[in-house]
């Protein structure tokens, strides 16, 4: 069953801005996550918010949880070209549950 | 170099001929998964392995086996394919079980394409 929903659906922005997605989901959680996906490649892991924890940075991302409203988001600040990729929210309850992800293109 | 390896990376095959989709981790994690990715369905998991001899069902399992009789291989067996089973199939490993002490993220595969006509 579909845990985590990303919004929105696919996000274009110029290079230098900041991107933002956002993830809800409907149960309680261990951890969230969030992963990269480039064009029908591997997913990459991009970091974890454990559920008592209510944001994490690392480098250009910063990663918010509000387990009362049962959401997340994920910030990427001066994005770049690199940065285009689809991103994906995974909850972690009994292993992962994956939203449908956000597309994301960076316009040069 | 720390990685999940899969093979094939593409694989055409006919409804109804059994083929193996085999997974190895280099990490010796004991968690290991099969997803699927389909558009518009996003990655739904397939079955995943606590351990060794260790195996359970996902969201998707009807028409996939798995077997881990070795902590570092997971393959995924398809008895008799059928065309909607036609999907990227990934493969992770995690170094920590699901539960509220996981801090750490899982290692995907490379994907694996199949089509089956």
């Amino acid at each position: 069953s579909q845990q985590g929903e990303e919004d929105p659906q696919a996000l274009s922005i110029q290079e230098g801005e900041n991107a933002t997605m956002n993830c809800s989901y409907k149960t309680s959680i261990n951890n969230l996550q969030w992963y990269r996906q480039n064009s029908g490649r591997g997913l990459v892991h991009l970091i974890l918010i454990r559920s008592n924890e209510r944001e994490k940075h690392s480098g250009r991302l910063r990663v918010t949880l509000d387990t009362s409203k049962k959401s997340s988001s994920l910030l990427i600040t001066a994005s770049r070209a690199a940065d285009t990729a689809s991103y994906f929210c995974a909850t972690d309850v009994d292993g992962l549950t994956f939203g449908k992800g956000t597309h994301l293109i960076i316009q040069p | 170099e720390a990685q999940v390896t899969q093979n094939p990376r593409y694989l055409i095959t006919v409804t109804g001929k059994k083929l193996t989709v085999t997974c190895s981790q280099n990490m010796n994690h004991e968690y290991m998964s099969w997803y699927r990715q389909d558009p518009g369905l996003g990655l739904r998991q397939i079955y995943y392995s606590m351990n060794v001899e260790v195996t359970d069902k996902g969201d998707v399992p009807e028409g996939y086996k798995v077997s881990r009789k070795e902590k570092r291989n997971f393959p995924l067996i398809l008895e008799s394919p059928s065309p909607n089973q036609t999907s990227l199939y990934f493969c992770a490993s995690s170094s920590q079980l699901p539960g509220p002490l996981g801090n750490y993220g899982y290692t995907f595969g490379s994907g694996t394409r199949l089509t089956v006509v």
